[in-house]
């Protein structure tokens, strides 16, 4: 069964990047059937997807976030990476790495519904 | 940019009752949507995917309608585990785009 385990710095101070990491196991994140992505959720608040990433490197943002934003794939660690520019305080959330199936449509292969969902890992945007 | 809009954002049952969770689209998706519930603390889950097919080990009180532009899920009879948080979420086009949620609880 496919697990997704991410790490980050859990407090961080305004304007910094911090980087974060989701270990996957259970499964190679080689595959052509599935996509990676990150998503987060501010304290009670909804979710916000941030970008995705195949394994060949090609990604998707999210245009609030794109000029801060860098997804990054590691096929030999078998992990993927988010990196988030100059954050602030309205960065504060809970980051999800999350699993895509890609589903066939229109003659290629898309990016489709999450399955599975790390636990999260709180990034808190503080001095 | 498509926008997903849920309603209600509240929704008050009984258990034992029917719930019916609405999400529109602010242009056609196709059938290329998913709904996901989230509990305090955890993070969500897949239920519907394709707009009406159940994930993997889903109940069967669970149901998902529509295409296009309006979207429904269906909990046939609501159990005390249903009682969470669900988000639309729409897999059609870039930027994937998540609803704002509707919070099912307990009346």
């Amino acid at each position: 069964q496919l697990q997704l385990q991410e790490s980050g710095p859990g407090l961080v101070k305004p304007s910094e990047t911090p980087s974060l990491t989701c270990a996957v196991s259970g499964g190679s994140i080689s595959s052509s059937s599935y996509c990676w992505g990150w998503i987060r959720q501010p304290p009670g608040k909804g979710l916000e997807w941030i970008g995705s990433i195949y394994y060949t490197g090609t990604t998707y943002y999210n245009p609030s976030l794109k000029s801060r934003v860098t997804i990054s794939v590691d096929t030999s660690k078998n992990q993927f990476s988010l990196k988030l520019n100059s954050v602030t305080a309205a960065d504060t959330a809970v980051y999800y790495c999350v699993r895509a199936h890609n589903y066939y449509g229109s003659g290629s292969y898309y990016s489709g519904w999450f399955d599975p969902w790390g636990q999260g890992t709180l990034v808190t945007v503080s001095s | 940019e498509i926008v997903m809009t849920q309603s209600p954002a509240t929704l008050s049952v009984s258990p034992g009752e029917r719930a019916t969770l609405s999400c529109r689209a602010s242009q056609s998706v196709g059938f290329n949507l998913a709904w996901y519930q989230q509990k305090p603390g955890q993070a969500p889950r897949l239920l519907i995917y394709d707009a009406s097919t159940r994930a993997t080990g889903i109940p069967a009180r669970f149901s998902g309608s529509g295409s296009g532009t309006e979207f429904t899920l269906t909990i046939s009879s609501l159990q005390s585990e249903d009682f969470a948080v669900y988000y639309c979420q729409q897999y059609n086009t870039w930027p994937r785009a998540f609803g704002q949620g509707t919070k099912v609880e307990i009346k």
